[in-house]
């Protein structure tokens, strides 16, 4: 995970609460993405940023789904509320720049019941 | 923009045998491609990555891919496998070469490898 920490490792909520994930990113990288990850649809990207602005969102599902990165050490991906079907693995990544490698967190898997 | 398409969504080989992981990848510009590993329950970590240079590329755990620009693909190699590479393997360019989206990975569907004693 080269140092990319992600919180909570494993959550577990009821139907329509609000669920918040967090990342926590190794400095010096200017892009950070969050992707979820089913068997169903496989490895998706929600939203990613760039220097702290949100640059594309347009893999974000539903307005349920909002995403912030209030500075370059800090990102959260908030559900609000919570459906059985968001449940899935979420991963957060950062990237520095051209021909560089994204860098994983071990993800936060979600369940929703 | 690129895509890429991973020809086979599983592949089940045997311990020492040896292994190889489609890719094929469409793009007008120019190429980055990546292959990234994703061991149960973990993140994806780099495999190898092909910026330019050499067309055959050597990566972690033995692994090596070739870049071929007439075919337009990266296909994943190992000559023996071990169970420990038991995994799902993606093959991912930069959304574009250019521009504010260039940090995009366009990840492809993902091959699963399982390797059988």
């Amino acid at each position: 995970d080269a140092g990319v920490i992600q919180s909570p490792r494993h959550e577990v909520t009821e139907m329509g609460q609000e669920v918040t994930l967090r990342c926590k990113p190794i400095s010096g990288h200017d892009y950070l993405f969050w992707y979820r990850q089913t068997m169903m649809r496989g490895l998706e990207l929600l939203i990613y940023f760039n220097n702290n602005v949100p640059i594309d969102d347009s893999g974000m599902p539903e307005d349920r789904f909002s995403a912030k990165m209030p500075n370059a050490s800090f990102s959260t991906l908030k559900i609000q509320p919570s459906e059985p079907r968001d449940s899935a693995v979420y991963f957060c990544a950062v990237y520095r720049g051209r021909g560089d490698e994204q860098f994983f967190g071990p993800g936060t898997r979600l369940t929703v019941l | 923009a690129q895509s890429v398409t991973q020809l086979d969504s599983q592949v089940p080989v045997f311990e020492e045998a040896p292994v190889e992981l489609r890719c094929n990848y469409s793009s007008s510009v120019s190429v980055y491609l990546f292959w990234y590993v994703q061991y149960p329950n973990q993140g994806l970590q780099l495999l190898l990555k092909y910026l330019s240079g050499s067309t055959l590329v050597k990566g972690i755990n033995g692994f090596e891919a070739e870049f071929n620009k007439s075919q337009t693909s990266f296909h994943l190699r190992k000559p023996s496998v071990h169970i420990s590479d038991t995994a799902e393997y993606f093959c991912a360019p930069p959304g574009n070469a250019g521009g504010t989206s260039y940090g995009k990975l366009t990840f492809g569907q993902g091959t699963i490898l399982t390797v059988h004693p």
